[in-house]
């Protein structure tokens, strides 16, 4: 039980379907992440949320669209995507943005995602 | 631009033999470092991480590593290998614009273990 917790766990998509990933973290955190997993490649940070605010956008492609209604939620929606979007998306938590010490992201189990 | 290499794409080794996964890093200040695991169909778990002090650090499940900031390298090491351990071994380095910035994280593309009985 690593506190944060992704739905679905699989998911395969049309190009033309639209669709939502859902991450809520129990852990008290204030910063929120979305990461891409391909295989073969290292994770690629997509968006970073500080108290549900915005604060990088890794020049992801605007058919994916995120959402962070509150410290807790974390959503990735989805439309018009291509094969090549398939991957393992996972979120993660930390504490908060810029905490002198250090920062430790906690991940979620991910969503593999398929598109066909 | 900050990096980190991890050579070993696929390491095998028996149950009960030593093991060291090796990373290098490019980073120009302090760097902050970890390792994550991940086992099949699941998520990143932090295994160990150095942020200062003491460069051989001890983590969770038996695993340690080392800061060689001479060589540029966090290597992970286990004295006897349990096949429990087969899993993907990611180093990652913490990069920011401040010096104690490690909200942004910096992936190898991860060394796979596979262990044999």
């Amino acid at each position: 039980e690593t506190g944060v917790t992704q739905t679905p766990r699989h998911l395969v998509m049309g190009m033309t379907n639209k669709k939502s990933l859902k991450c809520e973290q129990h852990l008290g955190h204030n910063a929120m992440y979305w990461y891409k997993q391909s295989a073969k490649k290292p994770l690629e940070l997509m968006f970073v949320y500080s108290l549900e605010e915005r604060v990088e956008n890794n020049s992801v492609p605007s058919r994916f669209s995120p959402e962070c209604p509150n410290s807790s939620h974390l959503f990735l929606h989805l439309h018009t995507l291509q094969p090549e979007d398939s991957a393992l998306y996972l979120c993660a938590s930390s504490q908060g943005l810029g905490r002198e010490g250090g920062n430790i992201q906690y991940f979620g189990a991910g969503t593999r995602l398929s598109v066909l | 631009a900050q990096s980190v290499t991890q050579p070993d794409i696929h390491i095998t080794v028996s149950e009960g033999a030593s093991l060291e996964l090796r990373c290098n890093y490019s980073y120009g200040a302090t760097p902050y470092l970890f390792w994550y695991v991940q086992s099949p169909g699941q998520g990143l778990q932090l295994l160990l991480k150095y942020f200062s002090g003491d460069t051989l650090v001890q983590g969770i499940k038996g695993f340690e590593a080392e800061f060689k900031r001479s060589q540029s390298s966090f290597n992970l090491r286990k004295p006897s290998v349990h096949w429990s351990d087969a899993a993907e071994y990611f180093c990652a380095v913490g990069a920011g614009e401040r010096s104690y910035n490690t909200d942004k994280l910096i992936f190898g593309t991860g060394t796979r273990l596979q262990v044999f009985p």
